[in-house]
């Protein structure tokens, strides 16, 4: 079965640091680019972030450029979410997602895992 | 970055319905267009990439249309599985911009 699982939400204080896991299985984690896609409390999707299957190329969205990083294992069929300097708008769920066959779309989705930033 | 603009937000409708969402993109995007499925408490669901192709296993009632700015997500008959929030979201440049989402309501 094709699944991702996400991990490593918690609460943290305004300025603190957290990285988050995505464990995949089902399919050739390698092949794939992946992203990071968050959702605050009753808003709408944001997309976070992208890296390709070879980790060549990465993308961030503004909101988090500079605070946040990205990054895989393809030997351990993982993919990361390092977040430094929280702050409360950072607060969302966080889900990670497959981008699918020729990057037609996000194909595959976790069960999410929640961030809240607060004191 | 280019912006995506959903209409209408939300509405209410009936089963067996035929509804439309409508998305815009602030810049041509040609067919770099994908819509999601989003039900309480659950992950997006993939419907339909490259603006009107249907994903696996989701069902004919769903279509899609348009290239350039405009964009169309139709849902023929209205089942009570798809009362649920709809999100259109470009691939064409990055950032990978989502819309607002359209929430679509029992009547």
């Amino acid at each position: 079965e094709v699944q991702l699982v996400e991990s490593g939400g918690g609460l943290v204080k305004p300025g603190g640091s957290l990285r988050l896991s995505c464990a995949a299985s089902g399919f050739t984690f390698s092949s794939y680019s992946m992203n990071w896609v968050r959702q605050a409390p009753g808003k709408g999707l944001e997309w976070v972030s992208s890296i390709s299957s070879s980790s060549s190329y990465i993308y961030y969205a503004d909101s988090v450029k500079g605070r946040f990083t990205i990054s895989r294992d393809n030997a351990k069929n993982s993919l990361y979410l390092q977040m430094n300097s929280l702050r409360a708008e950072d607060t969302a769920v966080y889900y990670c997602a497959r981008l699918g066959v020729r990057d037609n779309g996000m194909d595959v989705w976790g069960q999410g895992t929640t961030v809240t930033v607060s004191s | 970055a280019i912006r995506m603009t959903q209409s209408p937000s939300s509405f209410s409708a009936s089963t067996g319905d035929r509804v439309t969402i409508t998305c815009r993109a602030s810049q041509g995007i040609s067919s770099y267009l994908a819509w999601y499925q989003q039900k309480p408490g659950k992950a997006p669901k993939l419907l339909i990439y490259a603006a009107s192709t249907l994903q696996s296993g989701v069902p004919s009632r769903f279509s899609g249309s348009g290239s350039g700015t405009d964009f169309t997500l139709t849902i023929s008959c209205l089942q009570s599985e798809d009362f649920a929030t709809y999100y259109c979201q470009q691939y064409y440049s990055y950032p990978h911009t989502f819309g607002g989402g359209t929430k679509v309501e029992i009547k």
